[in-house]
């Protein structure tokens, strides 16, 4: 069974706090994804990475960061927190875009 | 890019009922994902279809492509298929940032 673990179920952060959201996956899959999820907007694309230190912007990857220094582990950063940034963030893999995304069981990320 | 609209947004069924849950989206595509996520934020892929019609148990999920449309039923329903129900929609060209859009999720809850 293909395994995405992520760091953190819930996370607390201050304001201008540095985040790191991190994400490993145990089936050599080339193609991982950081996803926000928030009520009435469904799941919108941060950064996604298709091989390792190669990563494009998604929808809205302002205010984020990324980082695939080894193949399994895709890291999000929040450089300096804000309460809009307050969210369920989700990571994903997959072997490639034609195939089915494995998803991680989320971090609820609470900016004060 | 591609719209994908859900309908309905909330659905309330007694044990047992037969559930359709519609997808519609508005360009073509190369694939569509149907994905099913319980309280808690974990998300489970339940199909992956480009035409025609994929069974799973007591799943089953069926595309038009002409249409541009798919819907997800749910045979003798029960609660624990209580959960969020995303559709969520491949572009031809199959990556990048366009790659996979989403729906805003059909809530779905079974009543003993």
């Amino acid at each position: 069974d293909v395994k995405v673990t992520q760091s953190s179920r819930y996370l607390v952060k201050r304001t201008g706090e540095k985040v790191f959201l991190e994400c490993v996956q145990d089936m050599d899959h080339e193609n991982m994804f950081w996803y926000r999820q928030d009520p009435g907007l469904g799941l919108r694309l941060i950064y996604f990475s298709y091989d390792v230190k190669m990563k494009e912007k998604g929808d809205i990857p302002e205010g984020y960061s990324v980082s695939r220094e080894k193949k399994e582990r895709f890291s999000l950063i929040l450089e300096s927190a804000s309460t809009n940034q307050t969210s369920m963030y989700l990571c994903a893999s997959s072997q490639g875009w034609r195939y089915e995304q494995y998803f991680g069981p989320g971090t609820r990320l609470t900016v004060t | 890019k591609n719209e994908v609209e859900q309908s309905p947004q909330n659905l309330t069924a007694q044990e047992g009922e037969f559930i359709t849950i519609n997808c519609s989206y508005s360009v073509g595509i190369s694939a569509l994902h149907w994905l099913q996520q319980h309280p808690g934020g974990g998300i489970v892929s339940l199909f992956m279809l480009s035409s025609g019609k994929k069974k799973h148990g007591r799943l089953i999920a069926t595309i038009n492509i002409q249409e541009k449309h798919s819907s997800l039923h749910i045979t003798a329903s029960h609660p624990r298929d209580s959960a969020v129900y995303i559709c969520a929609v491949l572009s031809p060209s199959g990556g990048g940032a366009d790659g996979l859009t989403f729906g805003k999720g059909t809530h779905l809850i079974i009543q003993p």
